[in-house]
């Protein structure tokens, strides 16, 4: 069956460092897609990246980054250099199967990031 | 370009009562997805509609349901409301690469 795990329930990282939230999946499904959102404490999801079970790179948007590691199937998001305002909730989501076929996903139970000055 | 828009984005109902929530997907975007979010039970799919059709269901009660317009504008709608319902809905619009979230909406049920 389809799951995401999110190990981290909370993490500190000092301004200005890196800092990566992990996040491993199951599924038999030879094609999937793996997303990263944002959740501040507004509500609001706001969408950080992409990664296709077919792509060959791992996927980067500005400072975050995704370290897609298809054998271990886990895909962590990495982001560099962060900011006061990257303090948020962050979840990892799956769509299992082919987008043409759903949308629909699958949502890891989040991190809770808080990035001190 | 205008992101997703929900509609209301705070309500207050009663036990037993129903609601009927919007969403308006991003232009050009032909699937919406329904999610509700609880402290205790995380992020939970609801059912998505794409061109009028519903082509998913998460595992919910028949209370809530759903449908699509021709302008691919959703509404859910929850039928005798339980305290369990209180939740924040959140609607999402997608491509094949990208799915977009709402506000949501902030339903209280007392």
């Amino acid at each position: 069956a389809q799951k995401i795990t999110q190990t981290q329930p909370g993490m500190f990282v000092q301004e200005k460092e890196a800092v990566t939230l992990d996040c491993t999946y199951d599924t038999s499904d030879p094609s999937y897609g793996l997303f990263w959102y944002k959740q501040p404490s507004s509500g609001e999801m706001i969408f950080l990246i992409y990664q296709g079970s077919y792509d060959q790179q791992n996927a980067t948007e500005g400072r975050y980054s995704l370290n897609f590691q298809k054998a271990r199937k886990s895909a962590n998001l990495v982001i560099s250099a962060s900011q006061l305002g990257d303090s948020a909730m962050y979840f990892c989501a799956m769509r299992e199967g082919t987008s043409g076929a759903t949308n629909k996903l699958i949502f890891g139970t989040g991190t809770l990031l808080a990035v001190q000055p | 370009k205008a992101g997703v828009t929900q509609t209301p984005r705070y309500l207050i109902k009663t036990r037993g009562q129903q609601v009927t929530l919007s969403c308006s997907p991003i232009s050009g975007h032909r699937s919406v997805s329904w999610y509700q979010q609880t402290p205790g039970q995380g992020l939970q799919f609801l059912f998505e509609y794409f061109s009028e059709t519903q082509r998913n269901k998460g595992n919910f009660p028949g209370r809530f349901s759903g449908r699509q317009f021709s302008n691919s504008r959703s509404e859910m709608n929850v039928s005798t409301l339980e305290l369990g319902d209180s939740a924040l809905y959140l609607c999402a619009s997608s491509t094949p690469y990208e799915q977009y979230f709402g506000p949501g909406t902030r339903l209280t049920v007392t």
